[in-house]
């Protein structure tokens, strides 16, 4: 259960699109569909942004995005606004009921 | 509303135990997978463990294996962690949330607002 390597920040000017991402293994990533990430701001509870690798809750807004290609897994904002600023976490399942997520990624709207 | 309500955080000496309640309201508590995530002070989150709609399949982090226990009670509605053998790297902000399926896929829609757990001595 290794996490799941993210890059430590990102940046974008409002209007800008960014895109996170997250590299597992065969093992992880690689071998399921079942990616979520969460956007996090401080001092609040975690807020799924997609699941399933692709898939948005409803009420999340259509800026954010999310794909996959082997082990790594995307999150892309479009868009960019203020309150995108927060930190953002990938996670995968890795088999037999249990998860691991990413290290984080610290989103800074400059 | 969904709400899940974590208790039963606290200050505890290394080796010791506690137990974490998460009591839930708003959704069909047996029909969903639950789990519980913690996040240290100032650092990134954590999966700790999963557990079916009905208990049947459960999965631990490497980290809490062999210490931790997660368990549920559908007819009270409730989630619980039986924390033993308790380090100092177990301190942290312990959430519990509800998977959007019935077996564990870590799509966790809905988050309590936490409870903290500092092992000191």
């Amino acid at each position: 259960q290794s996490a799941l390597t993210q890059p430590a920040s990102v940046s974008g000017s409002p209007g800008q699109s960014i895109t996170i991402s997250c590299t597992g293994t065969s093992s992880d990533v690689g071998s399921y569909n079942l990616v979520s990430w969460y956007q996090q701001h401080p001092g609040k509870a975690p807020k799924l942004m997609i699941y399933e690798a692709s898939k948005r809750p409803s009420g999340v807004s259509n800026r954010f995005s999310g794909s996959k290609s082997g082990n790594t897994a995307s999150l892309t904002i479009s868009g960019l606004q203020a309150e995108d600023e927060a930190d953002y976490y990938c996670c995968s399942y890795v088999g037999f009921s249990t998860g691991v997520f990413g290290g984080g990624t610290k989103l800074t709207v400059l | 509303e969904v709400q899940l309500v974590e208790s039963g955080g606290g200050l505890v000496q290394p080796g010791r135990s506690l137990r974490l309640s998460c009591a839930v309201s708003g959704f069909t508590f047996g029909d969903y997978a639950m789990h519980w995530v913690r996040q240290a002070p100032g650092k990134g989150l954590e999966w700790v463990s999963g557990i079916s709609w009905n208990g049947g399949l459960i999965g631990y982090a490497d980290s809490v294996k062999g210490r931790f226990t997660i368990s549920r009670d559908n007819a009270k509605n409730s989630l619980y962690l039986q924390m033993n053998s308790l380090r100092h790297e177990d301190t942290a902000l312990y959430y519990c949330g509800k998977d959007i399926a019935v077996t564990v896929t870590t799509g966790i829609d809905y988050w309590g607002q936490g409870a903290l757990v500092s092992v000191s001595s």
